[in-house]
């Protein structure tokens, strides 16, 4: 069974810090990877998407890194804001469209 | 900047009764596809469309599910017989062209509400 793992479950940091959220899948076949930015009560915002060929991918402060070997990918985020604070979620695709999300990790960046 | 759209914002119904969802995608888009997520829980794929058809399917999308594009605008997602279960936020996407690299814009969502 498809399944996405993400940890930490929940991380609070202060303002200005840089932290690194995880994301373990097992989706096979494996066609792309996506993180998602989902404020409380909202919907998902796309932050990158990596398709299996790709390593690394920056928008702004966020870098995605992908490793399909070892089915692992990591979110970075650089000097964090109060405006980051909100649920990082983790999405696996595979073959056919239909993704596989994760549980996400909920972000409080503190002043 | 263009975005997804979607009405009601909040919809409170009784076990039993039909619902219909409604979402306005990006204009210039092609792909359509409607997400649950249960409070709490993690956001489920329902289902994708494309030219009129659906694309891809999962198996929360049963029977009791069904969705239209019943002209150039709008993009809905039917509820046969709601079930106690089905409370939960609704979200509307769309894409441009459906590919690997393609980027999903999500709407607001709709919180629906089984009584």
């Amino acid at each position: 069974k498809n399944q996405v793992e993400q940890s930490p479950q929940s991380l609070i940091i202060l303002e200005g810090k840089n932290c690194t959220l995880q994301c373990n899948y097992t989706v096979s076949p494996f066609s792309n990877l996506r993180w998602y930015k989902q404020d409380t009560g909202r919907g998902p915002v796309s932050l990158t998407i990596m398709t299996f060929s790709e390593n690394t991918k920056s928008n702004g402060r966020y870098t995605a890194t992908l490793d399909a070997d070892t089915k692992q990918s990591s979110l970075h985020i650089t000097a964090s804001q109060l405006s980051d604070s909100a649920s990082y979620i983790c999405v696996a695709s595979g073959g056919s469209y239909i993704p596989t999300f994760g549980r996400g990790t909920s972000l409080i960046v503190h002043p | 900047e263009p975005e997804v759209t979607q009405t009601p914002s909040h919809q409170v119904t009784q076990m039993g009764q039909e619902v219909i969802l409604r979402c306005v995608p990006i204009s210039n888009h092609l792909y359509f596809y409607w997400y649950r997520q249960i409070l709490g829980q993690k956001v489920e794929f329902l289902v994708s469309f494309y030219n009129n058809e659906i694309s891809e399917k999962s198996e929360i999308f049963d029977d009791q599910f069904s969705v239209e594009r019943p002209d150039g605008s709008n993009f809905t997602l039917k509820i046969r017989s709601t079930k106690l279960e089905d409370s939960a936020m609704y979200f509307c996407a769309s894409s441009a062209t459906g590919t690997l690299g393609d980027t999903q814009y999500f709407g607001p969502g709709t919180r629906l509400t089984v009584l």
